[in-house]
């Protein structure tokens, strides 16, 4: 099946600083990829939703200018959180979307855990 | 707007219990509903699809079923196993294919030998 990694797994970081995650589609061209959070005990909620080449479009009370998404290719999506700040520490997943045939299907990121400490 | 509600939010039964985890959704409008499975700190594994067109999908021990009209959708797992603990998620996509999912908050489940 279908292979989306994500880097870093893990990543703890002060107040202030700004972190990229990486997300990639290891054998698939994905032209949508989405951004979700997770924080415990809580489901994945969809933060924006990034089309290659194109700015990506944010859910309602999702800071763009925080959260900066950019997809410059069809393997590739990152996720810059600038200026984080501890509340900001959540598990962070990336789906890449591949159509094709009679279904489509989403492929989910193994997630990062971001810490701000 | 989509809303998807799971319940029981927890569950824990003896090992080798049959037991249903169910999924609703507010809008029937859907493209397709899908299960998945997420461990402690990790990420998503895909369980079962359905198609908006279809009633129910199995693979091995669970098998899901959908009532698109009642907005239900249930995940049976038979005779489980500890290995089976888990959060389990249930996902919606709206109308149309390329759709970002919307996920209910979640079943954990707990299996003791």
């Amino acid at each position: 099946g279908a292979v989306v990694s994500q880097h870093p797994s893990w990543v703890i970081c002060k107040s202030g600083t700004s972190v990229k995650i990486e997300c990639r589609s290891l054998d698939f061209q994905a032209t949508t990829m989405f951004w979700y959070r997770q924080f415990p005990k809580q489901s994945l909620m969809l933060m924006a939703t990034s089309n290659e080449g194109s700015k990506a479009t944010y859910e309602q009370g999702v800071e763009k200018d925080k959260f900066l998404i950019n997809h410059a290719s069809l393997t590739l999506s990152t996720l810059t959180v600038t200026s984080a700040h501890p509340e900001d520490s959540s598990f962070y997943i990336c789906s890449a979307f591949s159509a094709g045939g009679s279904t489509d299907t989403q492929y989910f990121g193994p997630g990062t855990r971001l810490t701000v400490l | 707007k989509q809303e998807v509600t799971q319940i029981p939010a927890a569950l824990s039964v003896p090992e080798g219990e049959n037991l249903v985890l169910n999924c609703s959704f507010t809008d029937s409008a859907i493209y397709n509903l899908q299960w998945f499975r997420q461990d402690p700190g990790k990420g998503l594994t895909s369980l079962l699809l359905i198609q908006s067109s279809q009633r129910e999908q199995t693979s091995g021990r669970l098998n899901a079923s959908l009532d698109k009209s009642s907005g239900r959708s249930t995940l049976y797992i038979a005779a489980s196993q500890p290995g089976d603990s888990a959060t389990y998620l249930c996902a919606v996509r709206p109308h149309q294919a390329g759709t970002a999912l919307i996920f209910g908050k979640g079943t954990t489940l707990s299996v003791s030998s």
